[in-house]
């Protein structure tokens, strides 16, 4: 099976900029969620896709935005970059069922995109 | 609201000590509890995990128990190698809406250091 896998692994930005962050979800997996991780702090959630459509949201401005694709992978964009943006951010992955008592709620995470805001 | 406290670190120890981190929690229902484990320059491990109260999770010789009477998850490790040297985090699973959708709400971390 294959794990949640993230890119690109290190990225450095200028404030301002916008940048793309791409994630595939585990195999057998249908919902994406993005964390924030700054540094010597624990992840904070940003949002969830299932679906397609964002399922919740985290408090994060709108200029964190998401996609989520129809094999389940998913994009995190933000735009006008800012200094405090700098951060591990982690992407994981569920399956969710109709069957609500077999989700226990485990999230599967990638080893993160490591951003810089210079 | 949901949150997790857990102690802060470092916590350094001796190889073969006994561990303890201490984890509590307020939430809402009845969340599922877990423990994830990040190695430097690594991403999240799930640990282990408690979906009720009393549940005992355990892996890799680590345990944690969940005590609904006391909101605490506490980690523990009768005798800890210089590989376990990592930062540990608690967290719960706090429902976006019915059906299963969740997120998860981190404490800050407690970074071990287990030293020869």
């Amino acid at each position: 099976e294959t794990g949640v896998t993230q890119s690109p692994t290190h990225l450095i930005k200028t404030r301002g900029q916008q940048v793309t962050l791409r994630c595939s979800s585990q195999s057998g997996h249908n919902t994406v969620s993005w964390y924030q991780q700054a540094l010597g702090q624990g992840p904070q959630f940003i949002f969830q896709y299932y679906r397609e459509e964002e399922n919740g949201r985290g408090n994060f401005p709108p200029r964190f935005s998401g996609l989520q694709f129809p094999n389940y992978s998913s994009e995190l964009n933000v735009n006008a970059l800012e200094l405090d943006d700098s951060a591990l951010y982690l992407c994981a992955s569920s399956q969710v069922t109709t069957r609500t008592y077999k989700n226990t709620g485990e999230l599967f995470f990638g080893e993160g995109s490591r951003l810089t805001v210079l | 609201g949901n949150s997790v406290t857990q102690m802060e670190g470092p916590v350094t120890l001796s190889e073969e000590a006994f561990l303890t981190i201490n984890c509590t929690y307020t939430a809402t229902g009845y969340p599922s509890l877990f423990w994830y484990v990040q190695y430097p320059g690594e991403g999240l491990q799930l640990l282990l995990k408690a979906t009720k109260a009393d549940d005992k999770g355990s892996n890799k010789g680590f345990e944690a128990t969940y005590r609904k009477e006391t909101t605490s998850f506490h980690l523990e490790k009768g005798s800890v190698q210089v590989s376990d040297s990592a930062v540990y985090f608690c967290a719960l699973s706090a429902w976006l809406k019915t059906g299963g959708y969740n997120k998860l709400i981190f404490g800050a971390g407690t970074r071990l250091a287990v030293h020869p």
